[in-house]
């Protein structure tokens, strides 16, 4: 199966700063990532889908690049609502795997 | 609007079975891939099963195999999971999820349900 390796675990930043949030497969998934926030409590909900789409309704400060093994989202100025724990996830093939998640905390 | 609703989930003890429900409304059920996702307590998300808009085609986790049957019934716009010999480590929240694009599969997921509860303890 293919790992997808999230860095870094925890990244501690403040509302209004810049959050850059790794997601590197194990081998090529071709633009097939996607990217997921979990608040506690709730189900994710999708950001980003086949690396670079947001999905409907998500912010323009959420942007995603890269292609084949590494992936980047990129939230452009935390807001508030922002701290979360974010996965990326492969559909290239089955099964489809999550990373480990990167938990973007309030400094 | 999209609903999702799992529902079957409880205490179990380990070799026991249960089946899980999600009751989908809001969209046209038939024509959407649908999957099953866990997380256990404190962990990341893993993916379980996947099952194709009719049926036809059905993939699940290595760990899950031959114990888990995801299955649907398009005219009760339901999904289930049966899962049987239950071990500790299948302790997680289960969570129904939608393909986002209509008769594909292997697409991402845009709608989640709240998720139900497992826990597998003697």
């Amino acid at each position: 199966e293919i790992v997808l390796t999230q860095s870094p675990a925890t990244l501690s930043l403040s509302p209004g700063e810049r959050a850059t949030l790794s997601c590197r497969a194990s081998q090529s998934v071709s633009s097939y990532l996607g990217w997921y926030q979990q608040k506690p409590g709730q189900a994710p909900r999708l950001l980003i889908y086949d690396a670079s789409n947001r999905a409907t309704g998500i912010p323009a400060r959420f942007s995603g690049s890269g292609s084949g093994t590494d992936f980047t989202l990129t939230i452009s100025s935390l807001e508030p609502e922002d701290f979360a724990v974010y996965y990326c996830q492969h559909r290239i093939t089955w099964p489809q795997t999550f990373g480990q998640g990167t938990k973007v905390e309030i400094k | 609007q999209v609903q999702l609703v799992e529902s079957g989930g409880g205490v179990v003890q380990p070799g026991g079975s249960l089946r899980l429900s999600c009751a989908a409304s809001g969209f046209t059920f038939s024509s959407y891939g649908m999957h099953w996702v866990r997380q256990a307590p404190g962990k990341g998300l893993e993916w379980v099963a996947f099952i194709r808009y009719d049926g036809s085609n059905k993939y699940y986790q290595d760990s899950v195999k031959g114990r888990f049957t995801i299955s649907r019934d398009n005219s009760k716009n339901t999904l289930y999971l049966q899962m049987n010999s239950l071990r500790a480590e299948d302790t997680a929240i289960y969570y129904c999820a939608k393909d986002r694009i209509a008769l594909r599969w292997g697409e991402f997921f845009d709608y989640w349900g709240q998720g139900t509860l497992v826990t597998v303890s003697s």
